[in-house]
């Protein structure tokens, strides 16, 4: 059965730090991976995604993640925070059509 | 361009109410899901359509959530008889073919429904 872990229920950095959210997964396939970003009263919007090409992805807004197999690790990183960074982040495992949610990493961003 | 649009965005219902929460996905696109948003929780699969057909209704919590999409486009998710338990955000989602793992699902701004 598939299933995210993220390890850090929130995680605070101050501006133009590095950002590092964490994500596990199980799968036993070799899945798809994603990482969408959510802004309160938005809709999910999409940052990047892994499909079994270069195991480094980069995505939207400087945001990269990666794929470690023997880690069964997908993180999320960024250079240098912005406080437009803030908001909560999911980790996404998929074998099929069917998306598998973690619980989510509320991000804060300090000035 | 338009994206998914859902409607209405938020929702108070009487324990015992029943509620119809509509989702216009993006044209063209096959495959459609339902997901279900607890407060502090990530979403959770409710049911996935390809164009009319209802492939999957295995996270459907209960014989109250029903849904359709008859015409394989617009699409609704009923629930009966109300319970305080189904407060929670309900999302919808789109993706341009049939359901594979590596399809982007693009997600409307989901109905938040508030059981009193």
């Amino acid at each position: 059965a598939q299933s995210v872990t993220q390890l850090d229920s929130h995680v605070s950095v101050s501006e133009g730090t590095p950002v590092l959210l964490r994500c596990n997964y199980s799968s036993s396939y070799s899945p798809s991976l994603f990482w969408y970003v959510q802004h309160p009263n938005k809709g999910l919007q999409l940052l990047l995604k892994y499909t079994s090409a270069a195991t480094l992805v980069k995505g939207i807004n400087g945001f990269e993640a990666e794929f470690k197999k023997s880690e069964t690790s997908f993180h999320l990183t960024k250079p240098s925070a912005h406080m437009s960074d803030a908001a909560e982040y999911f980790c996404v495992v998929s074998e099929t059509y069917k998306y598998i949610f973690g619980t989510g990493t509320r991000l804060k961003v300090l000035a | 361009g338009a994206g998914v649009s859902q409607s209405p965005r938020y929702k108070v219902a009487k324990r015992g109410q029943d509620v119809a929460l509509r989702c216009d996905p993006i044209s063209g696109h096959v495959s459609l899901f339902w997901y279900q948003q607890a407060l502090g929780q990530g979403p959770e699969f409710l049911t996935y359509f390809q164009n009319e057909a209802q492939l999957d209704k295995s996270g459907l919590p209960s014989d109250r959530f029903f849904a359709e999409r008859p015409e394989g486009s617009v699409s609704t998710l009923k629930i009966q008889r109300t319970q305080q338990e189904d407060s929670a955000v309900y999302l919808c989602a789109s993706s341009w073919t049939s359901g594979h793992g590596n399809n982007e699902q693009f997600f409307g701004p989901g109905t938040r429904l508030t059981v009193l």
